[in-house]
């Protein structure tokens, strides 16, 4: 049982690349999030999934895009690069419902850096 | 919408000693889980204890407790015994129930130090 995994680790892009963080849960968890984390700060809510076909949006949505084809995959695409987006991106996955199964499982984290 | 404060930057403990980490939240949810993670200097996220909005006690996990006072919403850790391998960086987290399970609102965190 992996858990969440995420690929790449670690990123470099230049200003007006596009690319795409995957990640992946072997949880069959329904719910599924990113976040990013820039330096000293809290996780903040990019996008969400509350199942395969349904996304919305979080609290910084713009410059990202997200599908859920499956329940195992949801990747995040950065659209245009920009400095900004520099940051420590982790992917989140939990059951949903209620009680203690709301804990989300993290992924490792990618590191990008936007030059 | 939901918020999450941290209000100390930075904490010191003993080696043994006991810490609180202080955490207040607002919401309009009338139902919410509480949540604390743990985030080493190797960066993972680590969930450390849960505390749903109507549970009658505080919840509990080994050395880890929650002090929740709803009425002063508020969800404080308690590390007892705190250890060296506890230094790190500390967030509180809140979550809505069901339709809002995927959306988790993070506080900026707490960084605990350690000394031997």
């Amino acid at each position: 049982n992996a858990g969440v995994t995420q690929t790449p680790k670690f990123q470099v892009l230049k200003t007006g690349q596009s690319m795409t963080l995957q990640c992946a849960q072997d949880m069959n968890h329904e719910y599924m999030s990113w976040y990013r984390q820039d330096p000293g700060m809290g996780l903040r809510l990019i996008h969400y999934s509350v199942g395969a076909g349904i996304t919305d949006q979080g609290e910084v949505p713009n410059g990202y895009n997200v599908s859920r084809s499956t329940t195992e995959d949801f990747p995040l695409r950065l659209l245009s690069a920009a400095p900004s987006q520099t940051s420590v991106y982790f992917c989140a996955s939990n059951v949903g419902a209620s009680g203690r199964e709301e804990t989300q499982y993290f992924g490792p984290g990618t590191r990008l850096l936007v030059l | 919408a939901q918020k999450i404060t941290q209000t100390q930057p930075g904490m010191f403990v003993q080696e043994k000693e006991a810490v609180t980490l202080d955490c207040t939240y607002d919401t309009s949810d009338q139902s919410y889980g509480l949540f604390w993670y743990k985030q080493p200097s190797s960066g993972e996220m680590i969930f450390l204890i849960y505390q749903g909005s109507y549970d009658e006690q505080n919840a509990t996990e080994g050395r880890y407790s929650l002090n929740f006072q709803k009425a002063r919403k508020s969800a404080n850790l308690v590390i007892s015994a705190s250890q060296l391998g506890d230094s790190a960086m500390y967030f509180c987290a809140m979550r809505g129930i069901n339709t809002n399970a995927g959306k988790s609102t993070f506080g900026d965190g707490t960084t605990l130090t350690v000394k031997p």
